[in-house]
C-alpha cells in the first residue's frame, strides 16, 4: 500500500526558504508514468496546486508561485523535496504531498505538514 | 490558465437527502476532472477521476457526470459520515498543469 509521508520544519522566519520532503513507502516513484503533486491549504482555505514532478526530474509549477518554487526528485532515496523561497505570512499552510494515480490526479495523499511563517 | 469555479459555497443538507454539486471549469477539460472529500484535519480523498470513474471503496451513492465545461458530483442519499468540503480538480495529461476548485462544503440541514 503506498504511503507519503512530509517532513520539514514547522516554523521558518519570514523571508527565508521553506524545504519540505516527501517520503514514499510501499512504492517506487520510478515506476510511475505521472507526476507526483505538491499542494498546500491556509489554514480555512481551499486547496492550491504548487506544482508537479515526473522521476525524471520534469517538473511543472503553478504560474503564481513559479518564480520561487524548485522541486526535486531523489529516486534513490524515494523521495521528492519542495523549495520555496522568500516565504512571507502569506505561505502559511498545511502543505501536501501527493501521488498520481493512472493519470494527474492524486491518491493517496500524505497526512500533511502544517509550516507556519513567523519572526 | 483554467480557472474552476463550484457552487454552491455551501449546502445544507438533511441526512438521506440527495446532494448535488456544480464545478465549471474556463475552457474545456474534456473528462479531465476529480472530486475529492475533505474532513477537518485530514487530507483530502479521491472520490471521482476521469468525471464519472468511483475510485476503489467509494461507496455507488457516489456519481459523477459531466464533460467539457460543467460537471456534477451527486451524493445520492446523504449519510452522517459524508459531511465535508469538496474538491474538484481538472488535471491536464500533457502538459500535467493542475487546478482546484474553491470548494463546497456540505453541512448538516
Amino acid at each position: 500500500q503506498l504511503q507519503l509521508q512530509e517532513s520539514g520544519p514547522g516554523l521558518v522566519k519570514p523571508s527565508e526558504t521553506l524545504s519540505l520532503t516527501c517520503t514514499v513507502s510501499g512504492g517506487s516513484i520510478s515506476s510511475s508514468s505521472y507526476y507526483w503533486g505538491w499542494i498546500r491549504q491556509p489554514p480555512g482555505k481551499g486547496l492550491e496546486w504548487i506544482g508537479s514532478i515526473y522521476y525524471s526530474g520534469s517538473t511543472y509549477y503553478n504560474p503564481s508561485l513559479k518564480s520561487r518554487v524548485t522541486i526535486s526528485v531523489d529516486t534513490s532515496k524515494n523521495q521528492f523535496s519542495l523549495k520555496l523561497s522568500s516565504v512571507t505570512a502569506a505561505d502559511t499552510a498545511v502543505y501536501y504531498c501527493a501521488s498520481p494515480s493512472r493519470g494527474n490526479w492524486f491518491d493517496p495523499w500524505g497526512q500533511g505538514t502544517l509550516v507556519t511563517v513567523s519572526s | 490558465e483554467i480557472v474552476m469555479t463550484q457552487s454552491p459555497a455551501t449546502l445544507s443538507v438533511s441526512p438521506g437527502e440527495r446532494a448535488t454539486l456544480s464545478c465549471r471549469a474556463s475552457q474545456s477539460v474534456s473528462s479531465n476532472l476529480a472530486w475529492y472529500q475533505q474532513k477537518p484535519g485530514q487530507a483530502p480523498r479521491l472520490l471521482i477521476y476521469g468525471a464519472s470513474t468511483r475510485a476503489t471503496g467509494i461507496p455507488a451513492r457516489f456519481s459523477g457526470s459531466g464533460s467539457g465545461t460543467e460537471f456534477t458530483l451527486t451524493i445520492s442519499s446523504l449519510q452522517s459520515e459524508d459531511f465535508a468540503v469538496y474538491y474538484c480538480q481538472q488535471y491536464n495529461n500533457w502538459p500535467p498543469l493542475v487546478t482546484f476548485g474553491p470548494g463546497t462544503k456540505v453541512d448538516i440541514k
